[in-house]
């Protein structure tokens, strides 16, 4: 069982670089979501996707846009990295509200 | 204030001793999730529960609803447990916040042989 896989699991950009994220599930969960993870700050939502056709903002989604392509997949963009995305992002999925959260293995992103 | 607070951030504990991991929240929730992280991996859940205990294995988890209060245990630690261990609430609040998780920093915990 796959669950949820990222793409790519590391990723060094320039400045000014755009990239996407990849996320895709094979559970059939309806709710997709993205966190970027630092030293000492834990989990923070960047997007989240509650269902297929909606995506809402998190705590920190300046610098990031995201795309609920289907039910399965949910990518994040970059469009002009700095510096200050440098961290380790996840992806994860849960069938809804107050279900178990399922993770992928994570984006380690550097950006110089 | 953070929302869920965790204790301690760091625990070193030697091969066979019991550990306890505490969480504890000030927002109404409708489930508590412990989540582990073994050091440059992934994150695995281990728990969702919203009363009483859960076991699985050497873990058990446990929740006090009314005192906001949760607490991850390790019976016979061993050095494969060494991980941070995380602390997330599902929050009851109307909307949109009913499908976020609010996460505790994190326990570093390191079993010695």
């Amino acid at each position: 069982n796959a669950g949820v896989t990222q793409t790519p699991k590391f990723q060094v950009l320039k400045t000014g670089q755009s990239m996407t994220l990849q996320c895709a599930q094979d559970m059939n969960h309806n709710s997709m979501y993205w966190y970027r993870q630092d030293p000492g700050m834990g989990l923070r939502l960047i997007y989240y996707s509650a269902s297929e056709g909606t995506t809402d903002k998190g705590e920190v989604p300046n610098g990031y846009n995201v795309s609920r392509l289907n039910k399965r997949e949910f990518s994040l963009r970059l469009e002009s990295a700095a510096p200050s995305q440098t961290s380790v992002y996840f992806c994860a999925s849960r069938v809804t509200r107050n279900t178990e959260a399922f993770f992928g293995q994570g984006t380690r992103l550097t950006v110089v | 204030k953070n929302e869920v607070e965790q204790s301690p951030q760091n625990l070193t504990a030697q091969e066979g001793e019991f550990i306890t991991i505490n969480c504890s929240y000030s927002v109404g929730i409708s489930a508590l999730h412990w989540l582990q992280q073994h050091p440059g991996g992934g994150i695995v859940s281990l728990f969702m529960l919203s009363s009483g205990k859960k076991k699985h294995g050497r873990l058990i988890a446990t929740i006090n609803i009314q005192e906001k209060h949760s607490s991850l245990h390790i019976t016979a630690s061993h050095p494969r447990d060494s991980a941070v261990y995380i602390c997330a609430v599902s929050r009851t609040d109307s909307g949109g916040s009913n499908y976020k998780l609010t996460f505790g920093k994190g326990t570093l915990l390191t079993v010695n042989p």
